[in-house]
């Protein structure tokens, strides 16, 4: 199983709303990645667990926040988001062992809309 | 900081006829990089990976790249395009984090959409 599943596939959202963003991956990687794609642009990078810790954090306002409850599981929590936030936000895994090398493994995405 | 550049924003081809996605990096060590693709609406495929080794690496869908370390490049190739093609592809070069535990710190080209006409 090669698959990071990521739900729900699409979301709108008000700008008082508070909503979640699920992402599963079972081939026991112990790094997981958010990432945010705005329309025609390349992802970018926004946050990294290693073993279920936080990482990295590409400086993402506070409206976003992540957790990774377990090694399978990553969740980005939003609040209080504004309509320029509106992107596929990309969940991606790779092994995250030491020397070893591989490739990210994304998801489908989630389309979220903020109005 | 690493950077990567895609100079063709959109390449058309017919179908049959050879590609070549051209990709130039810059990063002070020896690079990981990544080829991707990305259908519409849709997440990112791996079509192949470079780490070290042989310079010429295959891919998933006929695909192969071939790194030039003194040209600061990573180009994709294929040699007959088929209009399942039709997509946008991404160059991408990776960095660890410091641990050395994560190797999916991406920095992605702008991309490049490729049109295959029948």
């Amino acid at each position: 199983d090669t698959e990071v599943t990521q739900t729900p596939k699409h979301l709108v959202m008000g700008m008082t709303n508070k909503k979640s963003l699920k992402c599963e991956q079972h081939m026991g990687h112990r790094a997981m990645y958010w990432y945010k794609q705005k329309a025609k642009k390349p992802p970018e990078l926004m946050f990294v667990y290693s073993y279920e810790k936080l990482s990295i954090n590409e400086s993402v306002p506070s409206r976003f926040s992540p957790e990774c409850p377990n090694s399978s599981l990553l969740n980005l929590h939003l609040h209080a988001l504004q309509p320029e936030d509106s992107a596929l936000y990309l969940c991606a895994s790779s092994q995250g062992q030491i020397l070893v090398r591989t490739e990210a493994f994304f998801g489908q995405g989630t389309r979220l809309t903020v109005v | 900081a690493q950077s990567v550049t895609q100079p063709d924003i959109h390449i058309t081809v017919s179908e049959g006829a050879s590609l070549e996605l051209r990709c130039n990096y810059s990063y002070g060590a020896t690079p990981y990089l990544f080829w991707y693709v990305q259908s519409p609406g849709q997440g990112l495929q791996l079509l192949l990976k470079y780490f070290s080794g042989d310079t010429l690496v295959q891919g998933i869908k006929g695909f192969e790249a071939e790194f030039k370390r003194s040209q600061s490049s990573f180009n994709l190739r294929k040699p007959s395009v088929h209009w399942s093609d039709a997509a946008e592809y991404f160059c991408a070069v990776g960095q660890t984090n410091a641990g050395g535990t994560s190797y999916g710190k991406l920095t992605f080209g702008q991309g490049t959409i490729l049109t295959v006409h029948p």
